[in-house]
């Protein structure tokens, strides 16, 4: 059982280029979410879906956009970097919101 | 809305020192409360949980107690280890606040020296 599954683990893009973090889950669970982790400032909710074909937006959602067009598959996208997305990204995933969050091992991301 | 308060880190013990870790919260309605950990360089583990007053959450030799009268749940250990060296994370969902979104404090770092 792989649990949540994050790629790519490491990334270095320059300003203005685009990428997508993918965030894949093995266990049914419906509701998926994105966070930045930043020295300092905690877990920051990006954005976070409650199903297949649904998303909302979370704390800081500029700059990002998201799919879920799949059950099992969580899609961030960057459509123009900024050295302020320079993060480490973390998804989570839980059939439930009183069984607890699954995360994933994180992707970081550093742009120049 | 919702908020979860932790204290302060970086909380630094001996090994085998009891450990307490204070947590805080507010909630619109009768929530589940969480302890996630987190090991450098990984994501956060789900360490233990409580739903509803009175429990008592335990894993690995931690425990919490869900406290409604004081709106708290305490992250102990009797003895902790250097390999319980982390950031600790205290967290709650409340689906009667009408919000899908967990709330987390801003964590807690745990050193363990030997």
């Amino acid at each position: 059982n792989a649990g949540v599954t994050q790629t790519p683990k490491f990334r270095v893009l320059k300003t203005g280029q685009s990428m997508t973090l993918l965030c894949a889950q093995d266990m049914n669970h419906e509701y998926m979410y994105w966070y930045r982790q930043d020295p300092g400032m905690g877990l920051r909710l990006i954005h976070y879906s409650v199903g297949e074909g649904t998303t909302a937006k979370g704390e800081v959602p500029d700059g990002y956009n998201v799919s879920r067009l799949k059950k099992q598959n969580f899609l961030l996208g960057l459509e123009s970097a900024a050295p302020s997305q320079t993060s480490v990204y973390f998804c989570a995933s839980t059939p439930g919101l009183f069984y607890g969050y699954t995360f994933g091992s994180g992707t970081r991301l550093t742009v120049v | 809305g919702d908020s979860v308060t932790q204290m302060e880190g970086p909380v630094t013990l001996s090994e085998e020192a009891f450990l307490t870790i204070n947590c805080t919260y507010t909630a619109t309605g009768y929530p589940s409360l969480f302890w996630y950990v987190q090991y450098p360089g990984e994501g956060l583990q789900l360490l233990l949980k409580a739903t509803k007053a009175d429990d008592k959450g335990s894993n690995k030799g931690f425990e919490a107690t869900y406290r409604k009268e004081t709106t708290s749940f305490h992250l102990e250990k009797g003895s902790v280890q250097v390999s319980d060296s982390a950031v600790y994370f205290c967290a709650l969902s409340d689906l009667e606040g009408g919000s899908y979104i967990p709330t987390f404090g801003r964590g807690t770092s745990l050193i363990v020296h030997p």
